[in-house]
């Protein structure tokens, strides 16, 4: 499976958007971007993923570049409970297992 | 979204003891479970696929005989900490992918903290 790099912290104001980017250069053909986060002490919770196009659901919006070596996460109004390490993974539909990078730590500042 | 569940969700045992850790998928069944290990501060690390019905795969530097996984079940896996140590102190994570189309992505108990004193 393809590598991501992400920015390891950023900072967001309550009430505006987060975005989140991760870099997948080597990503291939058959390869999905997967975005979970994980809250302090708990287990990581799925937000979204995608394979080319621009994806939205109740959590989040994943805006995935046309060359498909980037995208950005986006969290449209950002909540105080926001506040988590985000993940970016990349993963071919087929595969099952997830391998965890470092992630980036999301802070939501009041 | 699907459920997964964890128990316990702390632990504390004495060194020398052995563990058990119960994963269980409440409302939907899973062929393959995953074992991970989270360490302060630190990324998950993947121990182990687990199957049912069948044995377990580790990830390189994983002692199979030290962390006893079974699967007995579509909706049941389990994790054994054997002879544990301080070492072994850790946050231990299970996740499970539903059967079928993948409609979204793996679902993550909530996690157990092991203290081993």
């Amino acid at each position: 499976d393809a590598k991501t790099t992400q920015p390891p912290s950023m900072d967001c104001a309550e009430g505006r958007a987060a975005n989140l980017p991760c870099n997948h250069s080597t990503i291939s053909g058959n390869e999905y971007v997967y975005w979970y986060r994980q809250i302090h002490s708990q287990g990581p919770q799925y937000i979204i993923h995608g394979l080319k196009n621009n994806e939205t659901n109740e959590m989040a919006s994943l805006i995935i570049t046309e060359d498909r070596k980037s995208s950005t996460l986006i969290l449209p109004h950002a909540t105080l409970r926001d506040t988590a390490v985000y993940y970016c993974i990349v993963l071919n539909q087929g595969a099952q297992k997830l391998v965890f990078g470092q992630g980036t730590r999301l802070t939501i500042n009041p | 979204g699907a459920v997964v569940s964890q128990h316990p969700s702390r632990v504390i045992c004495k060194s020398g003891t052995s563990v058990k850790i119960e994963c269980r998928s409440l409302d939907f069944q899973a062929t393959t479970m995953f074992w991970y290990r989270q360490f302060p501060k630190q990324s998950l690390m993947l121990m182990a696929t687990s199957n049912e019905g069948s044995k377990a795969t580790y990830e390189q530097g994983v002692e199979k005989d030290k962390f006893l996984i079974n699967h007995a079940s579509l909706t049941l896996s389990t994790l054994t900490v054997t002879s544990a140590h301080p070492e072994d102190s850790s946050f231990y994570i299970c996740s499970a992918i539903p059967r079928g189309p993948r409609k979204s992505g793996a679902f993550f108990g909530q996690g157990t903290r092991l203290t081993v004193v």
